[in-house]
């Protein structure tokens, strides 16, 4: 059964600075890895999705590793802003199915 | 494009009653669509998956009589929490597969009291 983990739990930096962020599977066996934001009471915004056959993404101030073998991806977010405060999910899908399984989230607080 | 819509939003109802919730792919077909369950500070779990036209295929521990979905057509999945108790508040939150990715509705705040 696949696991999903996120560290950390909850993250807060001021303005500016640059922010990593972790995610770990247990079974690297997956079709496809994808980073999403969640606002409080909101739905998911896709943010990136790395194939299991690409290393990274990125997209503006946003990019995404991937090392399918060790089974973790690492979200980076450069100069962040009072705006990036949300929370951060990473989901993978199974390469059995079309299952998604999310890990636990980091929630990301940016002080001005 | 892809856009996956819910309704309503928000409900508030008392104990015992009935509450359908309804996921719709706006503009594109979904075979399968897929209902997640979000309490309060935690990650989404998978509640069920829905293919149109079938019975839906629910995740353990998941009680398919207490939470009824329907797949009638390309575009639209309700569920139905029936007979409803508060500790069945939550965040629902569709999503819509359209070849390898899930677009995810808005999500619909349930409130039991």
């Amino acid at each position: 059964k696949q696991e999903v983990t996120q560290i950390p739990a909850a993250l807060s930096v001021p303005e500016g600075e640059n922010l990593v962020l972790n995610c770990s599977f247990t079974d690297s066996a997956i079709y496809n890895l994808q980073w999403f934001r969640q606002d409080p009471g909101k739905g998911l915004t896709s943010l990136l999705l790395i194939q299991s056959s690409q290393r990274e993404q990125t997209s503006g101030r946003l990019n995404a590793s991937l090392d399918k073998s060790s089974g973790r991806s690492t979200l980076y977010i450069a100069a962040s802003q009072p705006g990036d405060s949300a929370t951060y999910l990473c989901a993978v899908l199974g390469a059995a199915g079309n299952k998604l399984t999310f890990g636990g989230g980091t929630r990301v607080l940016v002080k001005p | 494009g892809a856009v996956v819509s819910q309704h309503p939003s928000r409900v508030i109802c008392k104990s015992g009653t009935s509450v359908k919730i309804e996921c719709r792919s706006l503009d594109f077909q979904a075979t399968t669509m897929f209902w997640y369950r979000q309490f309060p500070k935690k990650s989404l779990m998978l509640m069920a998956t829905s293919n149109e036209g079938s019975k839906a295929t629910y995740e353990q521990g998941v009680e398919k009589d207490k939470f009824l979905i329907n797949h009638a057509s390309l575009t639209l999945s309700t569920l139905t929490v029936t007979s409803a108790h508060p500790e069945d508040s939550s965040f629902y939150i569709c999503s819509a597969s359209q070849v390898d990715t899930q677009y995810f509705g808005p999500g619909t705040r349930l409130t039991v009291l």
